[in-house]
């Protein structure tokens, strides 16, 4: 099983900052299947990137990811208060697993 | 615009049968090549991926859950449901069904809380 960490675990920034987001894979994950969630609390997740790179529909131009093989980041060029929240990744080249999150929180 | 809305009892006994249902408006099941998936996630911890049920009728698990877990689908009712036998207290979370194209979770359901308690 390809097991996902997250870092940092808790991120503190004001808006208007940049979020830097990064998720490792502990094998290489195939195709670059990679994919990126928001979510807030009592919502269900909310798709953002697949394919490492590649926004999901309706997503702001301020989400962008990157990466490939076992080293992944999700940018968020410029906070805005809405995106104050737990952010998942998952890898689905090899079964479906997901990382522990990364908290963005308002300094 | 896809919507799925989980259904089921919110307390289950350990050891018994847990069972959810989704239904599913605004597409089909049973069409558009997709992934009808469960994906569930403790109080607190990472979200687990439990199986799912390509539109075809096949399935596929999560390893970890395979011997417990059958998920199945009502093209009829446009509905797929889950069912994981044998519960205990590691079984309690929110429940979310999705959609997915491959192994990725389009549009999901709010979630329902399964605790699992005597």
């Amino acid at each position: 099983e390809i097991v996902l960490t997250q870092s940092p675990g808790t991120l503190s920034l004001s808006p208007g900052e940049r979020a830097t987001l990064s998720c490792r894979a502990s094998q290489s994950v195939n195709n670059n299947y990679l994919a990126w969630y928001q979510q807030k609390p009592g919502q269900a997740p909310r798709l953002l990137i697949y394919g490492a790179s590649s926004r999901a529909t309706g997503i702001p131009d301020r989400f962008s990811g990157s990466g490939s093989g076992t080293d992944f980041t999700l940018t968020i060029s410029r906070l805005v208060p809405e995106d104050f929240a737990v952010y998942y990744c998952q890898q689905y080249g090899s079964s479906f697993t997901f990382g522990p999150g990364t908290k963005v929180d308002i300094k | 615009q896809v919507q799925l809305q989980e259904s089921g009892p919110g307390l289950v006994k350990p050891s018994e049968t847990l069972s959810l249902t989704c239904t599913v408006s605004g597409g089909s099941v049973s069409s558009g090549a997709y992934y009808w998936s469960w994906i569930r996630q403790p109080p607190g911890k990472r979200l687990e991926w439990i199986g799912y049920i390509y539109y075809s009728g096949s399935t596929k698990y999560n390893p970890s859950l395979r011997s417990r877990v059958t998920i199945s689908a009502d093209t009829s009712k446009n509905q797929f449901s889950l069912k994981v036998t044998s519960v205990t207290a590691a079984d309690t979370a929110v429940y979310y069904c999705t959609r997915g194209t491959y192994g990725f979770s389009d549009f999901w359901g709010q979630g329902t809380l399964v605790t699992v308690s005597s």
